[in-house]
């Protein structure tokens, strides 16, 4: 089972900012099958990224995600206040396909 | 457009089982895949399993393996998950969310608002 780890755990950042969100797989993950999450408090995840780079309907161009292989990233390129938040990787090219990384929270420094 | 709609918090005893639905309004219920995803408490997300309507059946994370049973109704566009022989470790909101990609290759785009399980005593 392939295994993701996000750093930093915690992003202290001013709005404005940019936020560079990493995810490393112990495993090369097939075909970039890699999405990325936004989760507020009390409510459900939200999709903003798959296949590593594509955004997903609705997500602003400030979100834009790369990589390949086991190294991935996230970047917001510049904070407005609705993107403080958790943010969750996850892999989908090997069973079982819920492998999710333990989260970065994006806070207002 | 479409939602998934979950059906409303529960209190469950130790060692008995939860049931928890989520009914598609607005849109196509058999083209997609449904996965089920638990948060407990200021944790993070894992994926349960999932189902694909149309074949009726569904893979499970070796975790829950015999625990779990995942379920659809096609009449009324509903997926449930059952969870059986709970204990305190299973409280936690239970997600469904609509899974895309290859059968068992999925991510999710589109999530129920969540269903609270408290397991106590």
């Amino acid at each position: 089972e392939i295994v993701l780890t996000q750093s930093p755990g915690t992003l202290s950042l001013s709005p404005g900012e940019r936020a560079t969100l990493s995810c490393r797989a112990s495993q090369s993950v097939s075909s970039s099958y890699l999405a990325w999450y936004q989760q507020k408090p009390g409510q459900a995840p939200r999709l903003l990224i798959y296949g590593a780079s594509s955004r997903a309907t609705g997500i602003p161009d400030r979100f834009s995600g790369s990589g390949s292989g086991t190294d991935f990233t996230l970047t917001i390129s510049r904070l407005e206040p609705e993107d403080f938040a958790v943010y969750y990787c996850q892999q989908y090219g090997s069973s079982p396909p819920g492998t999710f990384g333990q989260g970065t929270k994006v806070e207002i420094k | 457009q479409v939602q998934l709609v979950q059906s409303g918090a529960e209190v469950k005893k130790p060692g008995s089982s939860v049931k928890v639905s989520c009914k598609a309004s607005g849109g196509t219920f058999s083209s997609y895949a449904i996965s089920w995803v638990r948060q407990a408490p200021g944790q993070g997300l894992e994926w349960m399993g999932g189902i694909i309507p149309i074949f009726g059946t569904a893979n499970y994370a070796q975790k829950f393996q015999g625990r779990v049973t995942i379920t659809t109704d096609e009449s009324t566009s509903t997926a449930y998950m059952e969870l059986s022989s709970l204990r305190s470790e299973d409280t936690a909101v239970y997600y469904c969310a609509r899974s895309v990609g290859l059968p068992v290759r999925w991510y999710f785009d589109l999530w129920g608002r969540g269903t609270l399980v408290t397991v106590s005593s």
